[in-house]
């Protein structure tokens, strides 16, 4: 079956570099949510789309930015990169907005900040 | 947003089953329970979820008390597979979504 499809798999970049991961949901799943998880810490919820428009915000700084395209693809895009920023960016994608709807992940971009 | 209470840890021995407690004493009446896991740089992976009933899937079962309050995941014989973070996540519509709020998961580790 099709997973979600995350790109590059790892990058590396320096302070200040920009960055831009990206997401290729499932078929036929209209919902896009990213994650961000530093080392030891648990998932972040960043930022949601449903059908291409922003649908909810959460702790995502104001240096980064994402869309969703008409494709149903998301890309996060990430500037004036902190060392901080240094963590793994796992999208998620799921059918038709619902409680019971489960979301799947993708293998998730392990972002390095040198 | 409604909060979920894990223990951090759980050892278990291999080929035994393994209760993963949850307490969610905020849950709301639409609330969904949700559990995944998540193993070492992996993105986490659905196990199950339930409202009001108990549930049962082929990788695990979930019981919910009767006043919801609390949920307990089962693994019914655990294998070194099965060695990972579990989280427990109460789905509702928050703020324009139904984004999921991680806890701090439950570090299951399993003995051979």
């Amino acid at each position: 079956a099709a997973g979600v499809i995350q790109s590059p798999r790892h990058l590396i970049k320096e302070k200040r570099e920009t960055a831009t991961l990206k997401c290729y949901p499932i078929p036929r799943h209209d919902t896009v949510y990213w994650y961000q998880q530093g080392p030891g810490q648990d998932p972040q919820f960043l930022i949601s789309f449903y059908e291409k428009m922003q649908s909810d915000k959460g702790s995502i700084p104001d240096r980064f930015s994402a869309q969703q395209f008409s494709d149903y693809h998301s890309e996060l895009n990430m500037s004036s990169l902190e060392l901080g920023d240094s963590a793994l960016y796992f999208c998620a994608s799921s059918q038709p907005q619902g409680p019971y709807n489960e979301q799947f992940f993708g293998p998730g971009t392990r972002l390095t900040v040198l | 947003d409604a909060k979920t209470t894990q223990p951090n840890s759980m050892e278990s021995n291999e080929e035994e089953p393994v209760h993963l407690p949850c307490n969610h004493s905020t849950i709301s009446g639409t609330d969904y329970i949700h559990w995944y896991r998540q193993l070492p740089s992996q993105g986490p992976e659905y196990v199950i979820h339930g409202l009001t009933s108990n549930v049962n899937n082929r990788m695990a079962s979930l019981a919910i008390a009767e006043d919801r309050k609390s949920s307990t995941l089962i693994l019914h014989r655990a294998t070194l597979r099965d060695a990972a973070v579990y989280y427990c996540i109460l789905r509702g519509f928050t703020s324009g979504t139904y984004k999921y709020i991680f806890g701090t998961g439950t570090r299951l580790k399993v003995l051979a």
